[in-house]
């Protein structure tokens, strides 16, 4: 079933190490998104990217980084990992060339960072 | 002033119920207003999707735009338990989309 992965489904990590959350889309979409989603404050959007090669901030960048080497994937890294950064983080991805812009989710990833 | 705004709930009612979910919002310049439907434990997946003002029906399920008050709605007719699930609104204009904070529903047998 075409989509997006994510990996891992679930993670909990010491404050202070590096982390890699991985994202891979088979849709050939050519934007795609990190979301964090926390209770009460929604999905908010951390960085996305347009094109392969272009990246941009979201709302709640700092602290994290990401890449677009290619179409399918879009890893998210945490360097230096702190507690507030405890989330379910989603990866999406759409069609930006599509006027209406639906943007298709994976499952997600639940980090605790203790 | 957050530029969606969604209640959010939790809402619980029975089995069979009509159920209204809803958003207000700020942005005149949204086009597409979308509901997206999330189950526990789960990635938000697309219920439906509206451009610009009207009403839009999916068998249970009735999108309603009104640009003019900068409100939205999702209607559920007939609710049923494996509707139970967080609904999220959200809208989008120039590739830029964001989305309300989502209300849960519970539908009890």
């Amino acid at each position: 079933i075409a989509g997006i992965t994510q990996a891992p489904t679930s993670q909990i990590l010491a404050a202070g190490r590096r982390m890699t959350l991985r994202c891979t889309q088979d849709m050939r979409h050519n934007a795609m998104y990190w979301y964090r989603q926390d209770l009460g404050l929604g999905l908010r959007l951390i960085h996305y990217s347009n094109t392969a090669g272009t990246t941009g901030k979201g709302e709640v960048p700092d602290g994290y980084s990401v890449s677009r080497a290619n179409t399918d994937d879009f890893p998210l890294t945490l360097a230096s990992a702190v507690p507030s950064q405890t989330s379910v983080y989603f990866c999406a991805s759409s069609d930006s060339g599509a006027s209406k812009n639906i943007q298709y989710f994976g499952a997600g990833t639940r980090l605790s960072v203790l | 002033q957050k530029e969606v705004e969604q209640d959010p709930g939790p809402l619980s009612v029975p089995e069979g119920a009509i159920v209204s979910l809803n958003c207000t919002y700020s942005n005149s310049a949204f086009q597409y207003f979308m509901w997206y439907r999330q189950y526990s434990r789960k990635g938000p997946e697309l219920l439906m999707y509206t451009y610009s003002s009207g009403n839009k029906e999916d068998g249970r399920f009735t999108a309603q735009v009104d640009k003019s008050s900068k409100y939205i709605s999702l209607f559920i007719r007939d609710s049923q338990p494996s509707d139970s699930a967080t609904y999220l609104c959200a809208m989008s204009y120039n590739n830029d989309m964001r989305f309300g904070a989502g209300t849960r529903l519970t539908v009890k047998p």
